[in-house]
Parts: structure tokens; sequence; C-alpha cells
């Protein structure tokens, strides 16, 4: 069983359709991260939550820690939301490491 | 301000020859460092991690190897690249005063 699961794995959506991606994870953890990988490849951090919920502009994080598990919201989706959204769980730190779990990613495309 | 760098951008290199990537942050001290890769079609994979100056730990045996000759600067190298080295390559870094991940825009190597 992978250490972190998300679903879905691919999603479309047209413009201003409510967006959630889920993500469970089995490790014990000291926040999670929420990242975007746009097509070129590169990556910019979203949220760092370690409880509740965080929300910036459309987007909003949430997190239970007693679940193990952490949904991404996109409200009002529009086509440049398109890319692959990517749950990290940051493992407790062990030797001051924080390193990162990474699941396998969700696609979003987000037609006009 | 905190801020990453990360070079070449693109490279094609053929089998058997020498690789050197890098990586620099500035705005930040004593942080810790990631090389992670994420080959074709799948998730991001640690490959290196850095605590300080000349500290290296490697998550999976390879054909790479990582340095860390000032705090501030990591490197990414190869003696001899192998087809299956080919990826997108990113460093990241996290300060030691916690907050999220900060991600390099990635060096996008083929091997050929």
């Amino acid at each position: 069983k992978n250490e972190v699961e998300q679903s879905p794995q691919n999603l479309t959506a047209q413009e201003g359709e409510f967006i959630t991606i889920n993500c469970s994870y089995s490790v014990g953890i000291s926040a999670l991260h929420w990242l975007q990988q746009h097509p070129g490849g590169g990556i910019v951090s979203l949220f760092m939550l370690s409880s509740g919920k965080k929300k910036h502009g459309r987007l909003i994080a949430t997190i239970n820690i007693q679940e193990k598990h952490s949904s991404l919201h996109i409200t009002a989706s529009h086509p440049r939301d398109s890319a692959v959204y990517i749950c990290a769980p940051q493992g407790v730190t062990i030797y001051n490491t924080d390193k990162l779990i990474f699941g396998t990613g969700t696609r979003l495309q987000v037609f006009p | 301000s905190q801020t990453i760098h990360q070079w070449p951008a693109t490279l094609v290199q053929p089998v058997g020859s020498p690789l050197s990537l890098e990586c620099t942050v500035e705005g930040t001290s004593n942080p810790n460092l990631y090389w992670y890769r994420q080959a074709a079609g799948r998730g991001l994979q640690l490959l290196f991690y850095s605590v300080g100056i000349g500290q290296i730990s490697s998550e999976v045996p390879q054909n790479l190897s990582a340095s860390r000759p000032q705090d501030r600067q990591f490197i990414l190298s190869s003696k001899k690249l192998l087809l299956s080295d080919s990826g997108f390559y990113l460093c990241a870094w996290i300060s030691r005063r916690g907050g999220g991940y900060t991600f390099g825009s990635g060096t996008r190597l083929t091997v050929v």
C-alpha cells in the first residue's frame, strides 16, 4: 500500500466548476503540502498545513489529522488552473531532514 | 528575499558523459537541501538530501552523487550518464526555522 494516495488521478472540468482533490496518507506527519506542477515542470508550493483549513484566493486546503486525510478545493475553476496537483506529507522530523513523501498527483484539465 | 537558482534548464547529454547540475539558494542560511527526480509519467522521488556542508544522504542507490561544498550550494553529479538517468531534476530547500518548501525551476535532462 502506498504511503500517500491521491484521488482522482485525472480530472476534467468545465470552467466555473467546483473542484475537489483528495489525499489520504498512512504515515505520521508534521505538516502536509499541496504543490502545483505546470506542464513545463516547475513546481509551486500552494499550501503547507498542519491543522484545520487554509484559503488563498480561490484555493482552499483542509486537513484532518485524526483521519489522515486532506483535501484541496478550487472554487470557480479556470483553464489556467490546469496543472498537476501533488499532495506531499512532510514526515515527522528524523535527523532534522523534513523529507516529503509525494503522492502521484492529480492531473486537472479545465476547459472553457 | 529567499530564492533558489537551478541551472541549466534543459540538457541533452550522450550516454557515458559526465553530469553536473548546480543549485544555489539566497536569502537564508543553513537550509536543508534536496535533490528530487521525476521520471517521465511518474511522481517525484527523493535522491539526496543535505543538512549541512559536506553532509550528504542518499535515498536510493543510483548512478548519481551529490555534494555540498558551501552552505547554500548543492551539486548533483554523475561520472557516466545512463539512459535511465533521463528525467526532470528539481532542487529544493526548506528553512530550519520552518515554513514551506521552495523548489527550483528544474532541469530537464535527456540522455541520448
